[in-house]
C-alpha cells in the first residue's frame, strides 16, 4: 500500500514568488493535515480537512496561504507571495478517523527555501 | 490548549544502553498518543500508537507506556543501536474540542558505537 506522497521534495524560490505543494494521502483516509515544521521544532498544524471540508484552519495565515482538497482526496497548499520567514518543511499527513486507532501517517515533506 | 513537552531535548549514549524518553502533556482528556521517529531531512515515521484506554504498547525493542492521570508517556528503547539515532517526537490527540494531534519538540538521540 502506498504511503502519503508529497511533491516537490525541495523548492527554492525568490521572495514574493508563488509556490504550491501537493499531497496525495493514503487511499481511503478521510482526514488530511498540513503541518509546518521549523528546524528543531515539532510540527505545527496549518489546516485539517475532513473529507473535502476544512475544519481547522485557524493557524493558516490566510492573507498569503490557501489550501484546497478536491473531491476529498488530493490536496494543494499554496503560498502567494512567499516571504523569507516561510522557509520551512511543509508536511502532509492523513488518517482514517472514526476507526479504532486514528493513526497518523506522514509524507516525506516539502522543504521550502525562500531567498 | 494542549501543551506537549519532551525531555530531554537531546541525548547521546553509547551503543547497548537502555533508554527512556519522556513526553508530558497538560490536558489528560486524550484520544490517543503516538510516538514517531524522524531522520534528518525526512518525514515522520510512526513507531507506536497508544489508545487512551491502553497502558502500553510494544514493538520489538520499543515499549511505550501511558499514564493519563499524570499526563505522561515514556518511550523505552532497549539495547540501543547506532541505527536508532534520530529525533523522536510524541503527538497527543485530544478527545474533545478540535481533536488535533499536538506535537512536542522532540528528543534528538545519538547512539555512538
Amino acid at each position: 500500500e502506498a504511503g502519503v506522497v508529497q511533491s516537490p521534495r525541495y523548492k527554492i524560490i525568490e521572495k514574493k514568488q508563488p509556490v504550491a505543494f501537493w499531497c496525495n494521502p493514503i487511499s481511503g483516509h478521510n482526514t488530511l493535515y498540513w503541518y509546518l515544521q521549523n528546524l528543531g521544532q515539532g510540527p505545527e498544524l496549518l489546516i485539517r480537512y475532513e473529507n473535502e471540508e476544512a475544519v481547522d484552519d485557524s493557524q493558516l495565515p490566510k492573507d498569503r496561504f490557501s489550501a484546497e482538497r478536491l473531491k476529498g482526496v488530493d490536496s494543494t497548499l499554496k503560498i502567494q507571495p512567499a516571504e523569507l520567514g516561510d522557509s520551512a518543511v511543509y508536511l502532509c499527513a492523513s488518517s482514517l478517523e472514526g476507526t479504532l486507532t486514528g493513526e497518523l501517517f506522514f509524507g516525506e515533506g516539502s522543504r521550502l527555501t525562500v531567498l | 490548549k494542549q501543551e506537549v513537552t519532551q525531555i530531554p531535548a537531546a541525548l547521546s549514549v553509547p551503543e547497548g544502553e537502555n533508554l527512556v524518553l519522556n513526553c508530558s502533556f497538560t490536558d489528560s482528556a486524550i484520544y490517543n498518543l503516538q510516538w514517531f521517529r524522524q531522520d534528518p531531512g525526512k518525514g515522520l515515521t510512526s513507531l507506536l500508537l497508544i489508545q487512551s484506554s491502553q497502558r502500553e504498547q510494544t514493538s520489538g525493542r520499543l515499549n511505550a507506556s501511558l499514564d493519563k492521570s499524570s499526563g505522561r508517556s515514556t518511550l523505552y528503547i532497549a539495547a540501543s543501536q547506532p541505527g536508532d539515532s534520530a529525533t523522536y517526537l510524541c503527538a497527543v490527540k485530544a478527545s474533545r474540542g478540535s481533536y488535533i494531534p499536538t506535537f512536542g519538540r522532540g528528543t534528538s538521540l545519538i547512539v555512538h558505537p
